[in-house]
């Protein structure tokens, strides 16, 4: 059964700082969709980055950055120069395509405070 | 375009009643997924919808949940004589089928509590 492991059910970072969000993820698919969610408190879950699993480049969407490792099936979250608006649980997610659609298979979230 | 909205956003009901939510999906969008997250733990895949067609439901959905997408526009999520293991955040998510660049847009979710 393929799965989504977050180590740290908690992180905490101070505002300003760099912090890395860890998630491995078991498949035996080599073709696959990797994503980063976050559900702010009370709020819908936003899409913050997606890797395609062919691609060797690691995706970056301004602050946000993965380290993919498909070898180790690593797929760390690295959020630079954080921010109060950062503090959410994130979530991370992984597509299994079912007749044609994206099935996300998710880990137990980590989540992140942000200190002022 | 308004983003994926869900009704009603929490309820509150005794078990062994009937309840329903629904998802209005982003227009234009042909593809719609039910999920459900329990406290402290993510998302879990219950079914999903091409258009009006059902394409796939988890194991999840037991013979007590129905979902259905009429005209391929809204989706009702059915949960019949509720269980106390019912009580979750029932999200919806919608996306437009493309070639790479699908994305799932989520709804805020309808927290349901059985009593």
């Amino acid at each position: 059964a393929q799965t989504v492991t977050q180590s740290q059910p908690e992180m905490s970072v101070q505002e300003a700082e760099t912090v890395t969000l860890s998630c491995t993820y078991d498949t035996s698919e080599s073709d696959y969709y990797l994503f980063w969610y976050k559900q702010p408190p009370s709020r819908q879950m936003i899409l913050v980055i997606r890797q395609e699993a062919y691609k060797q480049q690691n995706a970056t969407e301004n602050r946000f950055s993965v380290n993919f490792q498909k070898a180790a099936k690593s797929f760390s979250l690295k959020i630079s120069d954080s921010q109060l608006g950062d503090a959410a649980m994130y979530f991370c997610a992984y597509t299994l395509i079912i007749q044609g659609a994206q099935k996300l298979v998710f880990g137990q979230g980590t989540r992140l405070t942000i200190n002022p | 375009d308004t983003g994926v909205s869900q009704d009603p956003r929490h309820k509150i009901t005794k078990r062994g009643q009937n309840v329903t939510f629904r998802c209005d999906p982003i227009s234009e969008h042909n593809r719609l997924y039910w999920y459900r997250q329990t406290l402290g733990q993510g998302p879990e895949f219950l079914t999903y919808f091409q258009n009006e067609a059902q394409l796939e439901k988890s194991r999840l959905l037991s013979d007590r949940f129905s979902a259905e997408r009429p005209k391929g526009s809204f989706s009702t999520l059915e949960i019949q004589r509720t269980e106390q293991g019912d009580s979750a955040m029932y999200l919806c998510a919608s996306s437009l089928a493309l070639a790479a660049q699908e994305t799932q847009y989520f709804g805020p979710g309808t927290r349901l509590l059985v009593l």
